[in-house]
């Protein structure tokens, strides 16, 4: 059965440096989401991808983050210039074309430590 | 805006007992409500969602859920469970505001499931 999948399942990285998260969403899919969850808080939403550009943003996605999808598999999350409350898990998420209310497939996360 | 509640962080049930996980929203329009599950190290797994219709759907593994308007509640229930359940659930509600949608969580509610 196709996933999501998430490179590296953890990450931990000083205050100051600049990280990349990625994701292989599930190939015929087009809709593409990032998540987090600081521990014990809920999971919140970062930001979708669809045609190559952001559809929407949480005001947490602020300058320092960005997306891309640079060679048609891959979806990343980058941080520029990472802060201790930027700790958390990391979820990638993707949906296929269809209702825009249809299910999402998440990816099992990247645990993000900045230290 | 929207939100979701689940009043219960822990929950330990018995092996074969049965199980009923609350949620709250709290959206302005019609809900799309989904819950979804995440074992140790998995990422989050879909085990039902309600768009529309009869009010008791029903999802994968034996679980069910029932839509009530009137208390703003989406509750999950499972009539017998098993020690492979102990997982966290995640209630969500989708929001669609710009055409694409996005999931507002819940904080989670960790079930352990005791011998």
């Amino acid at each position: 059965e196709p996933e999501v999948t998430q490179t590296p399942s953890h990450q931990v990285t000083q205050m100051g440096q600049e990280v990349i998260l990625r994701c292989v969403p599930i190939s015929n899919h087009l809709y593409f989401y990032w998540y987090r969850q600081i521990l014990g808080q809920k999971v919140e939403f970062l930001v979708s991808f669809y045609n190559n550009e952001i559809s929407e943003k949480s005001e947490i996605f602020d300058d320092q983050f960005s997306v891309e999808r640079p060679d048609g598999s891959n979806f990343t999350l980058k941080i520029r210039s990472t802060k201790l409350e930027d700790s958390a898990m990391y979820f990638c998420a993707s949906k296929t074309k269809g209702r825009a209310l249809d299910e999402q497939f998440f990816g099992p996360g990247t645990r993000l430590t900045v230290l | 805006a929207q939100s979701v509640t689940q009043p219960d962080i822990h929950i330990t049930v018995s092996e074969g007992a049965s199980l009923e996980l609350r949620c709250n929203y709290s959206y302005g329009a019609t809900p799309y409500l989904f819950w979804y599950v995440q074992s140790p190290g998995q990422g989050l797994q879909l085990l039902l969602k309600y768009f529309s219709g009869d009010t008791l759907v029903q999802g994968i593994k034996g679980f069910e859920a029932e839509f009530k308007r009137s208390q703003s509640s989406f509750n999950l229930r499972k009539p017998s469970v098993h020690w492979s359940d102990a997982a966290e659930y995640f209630c969500a509600v989708g929001a669609l505001n710009t055409g694409f949608q996005k999931l507002v969580f819940g904080t989670g509610t960790r079930l352990l499931v005791s011998p």
